[in-house]
């Protein structure tokens, strides 16, 4: 079955200590991103990455940091800078249509990853 | 900056009810319009789409038709179930379509009950 994973999907870290999540897509898609959502708010872009080795931040990046070493993974590692780590992450990939006149980029979402900071 | 904004919810319906949730935008030209639906505990799936005006997206009873005039996609369902119980993202993407970024509404939650 094609799709993304996240793991794992409960995550349980101590204040001051980094942490890395895992995402992983077969899909062959060349863009990846990394969200973040909050109770009752929208999902705001961490970082997203359009090709290997590269890579952009997004609206909230300060206190993260992520790589992209290999087209199938995009993992992100949140670190003790970031305020108030604890949240759902989501990762996403997409792939790009085009037609009529217009392109526009499907994305396909993971499970989820729901950080808890003790 | 482009931005888009989506009715409070939450919102609660008796089953078989007509369902509205509210989607207006923020953006300079043209573009695409989206809603993806998250259940409990997962991820988001994309609902259905519109890419240029006056298009109509649907999928599973659910459609919306993209408003140049009102700057408007609200999501419409004629019946809704209890499995449709989930929360609703407005979203659009610039007409560059720089980097295939989404911009996301604030999510409107939906409870269906029977």
């Amino acid at each position: 079955d094609g799709g993304i994973t996240q793991s794992p999907k409960y995550l349980f870290r101590k204040e001051g200590q980094n942490v890395t999540l895992s995402c992983e897509q077969n899909l062959n898609h060349d863009a990846m991103y990394w969200y973040r959502q909050d109770p009752g708010q929208g999902l705001r872009l961490i970082y997203y990455s359009q090709i290997v080795n590269d890579f952009q931040k997004g609206d909230i990046a300060e206190g993260y940091s992520v790589s992209r070493e290999k087209k199938e993974s995009f993992p992100l590692t949140v670190t003790s800078a970031q305020k108030n780590p604890t949240a759902f992450y989501l990762c996403a990939s997409s792939i790009e249509w085009y037609g009529q006149g217009v392109s526009y980029n499907e994305q396909f979402f993971g499970p989820g990853t729901r950080l808890t900071v003790l | 900056g482009n931005s888009v904004t989506q009715m409070e919810g939450p919102v609660t319906l008796s089953e078989e009810a007509f369902l509205t949730i509210n989607c207006t935008y923020t953006a300079t030209g043209y573009p695409s319009l989206f809603w993806y639906v998250q259940y409990p505990g997962e991820g988001l799936q994309l609902l259905l789409k519109a890419t240029k005006a006056d298009d109509k997206g649907s999928n599973k009873g659910f459609e919306a038709t993209y408003r140049k005039e009102t700057t408007s996609f609200h999501l419409e369902k004629g019946s809704v179930q209890v499995s449709d119980s989930a929360v609703y993202f407005c979203a659009l993407s610039d007409q560059y379509n720089q980097g295939g970024k989404l911009i996301f509404g604030q999510g409107t939650e939906l409870s269906v009950k029977p």
